[in-house]
């Protein structure tokens, strides 16, 4: 597609429902990263996928979080157990893979845990 | 380990006032990259430059302008004439040879006043 694209837009979750975040990024970017936004904060670096390296998974707070990317494009974060804390908006990007290319950005998920 | 440190939480102006945004970051590589990121109330993160590590050249794109100091670990961003439109929070970022994925800044944000 024309840039990265996230799903849903919106999600609304109850405490203790599991949810999954999905993020489609521009064809032919090898990388993919994840960041967790709280209302009125920074970027928080969640995990980052490199081709067919092992993900540098270091930004995960809590063995709730896990994410997958299938095939080398899409990719799925999923929170299990959601808690309040974990309401913030999750922006996924991708880019070429070197680290001197910009990242792009998607529009973000904004979930919200009550 | 990487550390990007905006200092200035929230900075006004008056249309018109020029405005420099601080960034300090701290790496061990030699080889590393830098930019700047702008997310408007829309909430989509915009790419606005990049900087490698071994290109000290000051960047002026319109009324934007970049200052790189090494020796200082700084890379500060200008806005000159700032117009109601910049109104944004503005992220500093910084990757490296040993963490690819960005390492933000926590932002500033700027308000400008009519």
């Amino acid at each position: 597609g024309a840039g990265v694209s996230q799903s849903p837009s919106n999600k609304v979750t109850e405490k203790g429902k599991d949810v999954e975040l999905r993020c489609d990024p521009i064809s032919g970017h090898t990388a993919l990263y994840w960041y967790r936004q709280r209302l009125g904060q920074g970027l928080e670096f969640l995990i980052y996928f490199q081709g067919n390296s092992a993900p540098d998974k270091s930004g995960l707070p809590s063995d709730r979080f896990s994410a997958e990317r299938t095939g080398g494009s899409v990719s799925t974060l999923t929170i299990q157990r959601t808690q309040q804390e974990d309401s913030a908006v999750y922006l996924c990007a991708s880019s070429t893979g070197h680290p001197n290319t910009e990242a792009f950005f998607g529009q973000g998920t904004r979930l919200t845990v009550v | 380990a990487q550390k990007v440190t905006q200092a200035q939480t929230e900075i006004s102006v008056v249309e018109k006032e020029d405005v420099t945004l601080d960034c300090v970051y701290e790496t061990r590589d030699t080889t590393y990259y830098l930019f700047w990121y702008k997310q408007p109330p829309s909430g989509e993160l915009v790419f606005l430059i990049r900087r490698n590590s071994f290109d000290e050249q000051n960047e002026i794109s319109g009324r934007y302008s970049w200052n790189f100091q090494k020796s200082t670990s700084s890379f500060n961003f200008t806005i000159t004439a700032s117009q109601v439109v910049d109104s944004a929070v503005y992220f500093c970022a910084l990757s490296d040879t040993g963490r690819r994925a960005l390492t933000f800044g926590s932002g500033t944000r700027l308000q400008v006043q009519p």
